[in-house]
């Protein structure tokens, strides 16, 4: 059983487009994270959710709308995509020590 | 604020030869510090993590940690490198505010292994 999982890992899309990624873990962690990696591998923290609760919220375009609809899920909206935003990004729940990541998801913006 | 430096981009090592990867941190209190592990295509993995106690921290695969505060340092080591571990390496800590942990990644060190 994958203990974070992400879907899709791998998305290719066109510039102006609107796509969603998303993140389940069945961990029973009350926190989750978005992080984006960029081409220089790069890890920035993005979002941060505690039971369905917004935590933290980086200096992200309003592009980007991250959603819970519970503790065991977190997705991720990307409106009006641009070049910039092809990175991978990770999905991360954790119990308050250490993050347990999702395999990633790479977003391709032609 | 909060920062992780890892001063090496890119190492390479011989097979069988030690390694170390070097962690510096800045942070006002008592740190939460770990190392991550990211094989190509792949999500991270934990290797180890400091809290407290010992400073000299034993994780997977055969590494260990050891934490100086003296230093600000967190450094990662392996007497014996297998092929296997050619990978990139994330040294991170956690702030903690109010019981929401934000965890701060270093820009990572890519390590080759030479056959």
């Amino acid at each position: 059983d994958t203990a974070v999982s992400q879907t899709p890992k791998y998305l290719v899309t066109q510039m102006g487009n609107d796509k969603s990624i998303k993140c389940e873990q069945n961990l029973g962690h009350d926190t989750m994270y978005w992080y984006k990696q960029d081409s220089k591998k790069f890890l920035k923290i993005m979002f941060s959710y505690n039971n369905k609760e917004l935590i933290i919220n980086e200096t992200v375009p309003n592009r980007f709308s991250p959603k819970s609809p519970d503790k065991a899920h977190l997705n991720l909206h990307i409106n009006s995509l641009e070049l910039g935003d092809s990175a991978v990004y990770f999905c991360a729940s954790s119990p308050g020590g250490e993050l347990f990541f999702g395999e990633g998801s790479r977003l391709t913006v032609l | 604020a909060q920062s992780v430096t890892q001063p090496d981009i890119h190492i390479t090592v011989s097979e069988g030869a030690s390694l170390e990867l070097r962690c510096n941190y800045s942070y006002g209190a008592t740190p939460y510090l770990f190392w991550y592990v990211q094989s190509p295509g792949q999500g991270l993995q934990l290797l180890l993590k400091y809290f407290s106690g010992d400073t000299l921290v034993q994780g997977i695969k055969g590494f260990e940690a050891e934490f100086k505060r003296s230093q600000s340092s967190f450094n990662l080591r392996k007497p014996s490198v297998h092929w296997s571990d050619a990978a990139e390496y994330f040294c991170a800590v956690v702030s903690a505010t109010s019981g929401t942990y934000k965890y701060i990644f270093g820009t990572g060190t890519r390590l080759k292994v030479l056959a």
